[in-house]
């Protein structure tokens, strides 16, 4: 399975972007990166994800390298409801789908007044 | 949309009793996958079925057992419960299994198991 390394922990001021990055040096040709995240007691929630080009939604833009070897988070006006851990997950395909993912350590941020 | 739905929200047993979770996925998702998260070894997947069937399974126990309904709703059960089973137990939808398709997951059964 693919491995994702993220740093334990990233600091940001309120209204500043969040750049949060991620290395899947290993990653394969058909396997997505997915990004989550996870507030204190809840479910994780979904963020975005993407294959090769960069990807923009209404939380967030992805950043993915062309050798998509790694990729970066980017949250464009932080707010303090953005303190979260943020999970970087490669998707991978394996017998009956995709639907197994692994979750490593996550990046803890914290958004600071 | 509704998302997906898990219950009951928090639960306590006891040691070598059981127990069953319910999730409900999101309208029209096929696929529901359950995860269990603890402090120390983080989120794990347990099993995922899709159309009444357990496509994969995770490394857990036998006392780890699931089902799927033919509406798509899931029920995760624990059999003789130990203490390491407590937990905040997830349950994650999606519309399909592609690569393509985003899980989603719901809030979480917290198990304590005193």
């Amino acid at each position: 399975d693919a491995k994702t390394t993220q740093p334990p922990s990233m600091d940001c001021a309120e209204g500043r972007a969040a750049n949060l990055p991620c290395n899947h040096s290993t990653i394969s040709g058909n396997e997505y990166v997915y990004w989550y995240r996870q507030i204190h007691s809840q479910g994780p929630q979904y963020i975005i994800h993407g294959l090769k080009n960069n990807e923009t939604n209404e939380m967030a833009s992805l950043i993915i390298t062309e050798d998509r070897k790694s990729s970066t988070l980017i949250l464009p006006h932080a707010t303090l409801r953005d303190t979260a851990v943020y999970y970087c997950i490669v998707r991978v395909a394996i017998s009956g789908g995709y639907n197994k993912l692994i979750f490593g350590a996550g990046t803890r941020l914290a958004v600071h007044p | 949309k509704a998302g997906v739905t898990q219950t009951p929200r928090y639960l306590i047993k006891t040691r070598g009793q059981q127990v069953t979770l319910s999730c409900s996925p999101i309208s029209g998702h096929r696929s529901v996958s359950w995860y269990q998260q603890t402090p120390g070894q983080g989120l794990q997947f347990l099993f995922e079925y899709f159309s009444e069937t357990q496509r994969n399974k995770g490394n857990f126990p036998g006392r780890f057992s699931g089902r799927q309904f033919s509406n798509s709703r899931s029920e995760m059960n624990v059999s003789t419960l130990e203490l390491g089973d407590s937990a905040l137990y997830l349950c994650a939808s999606s519309g399909g299994t592609g690569g393509n398709s985003p899980l989603h997951f719901g809030n979480g059964t917290r198990l304590t198991v005193t």
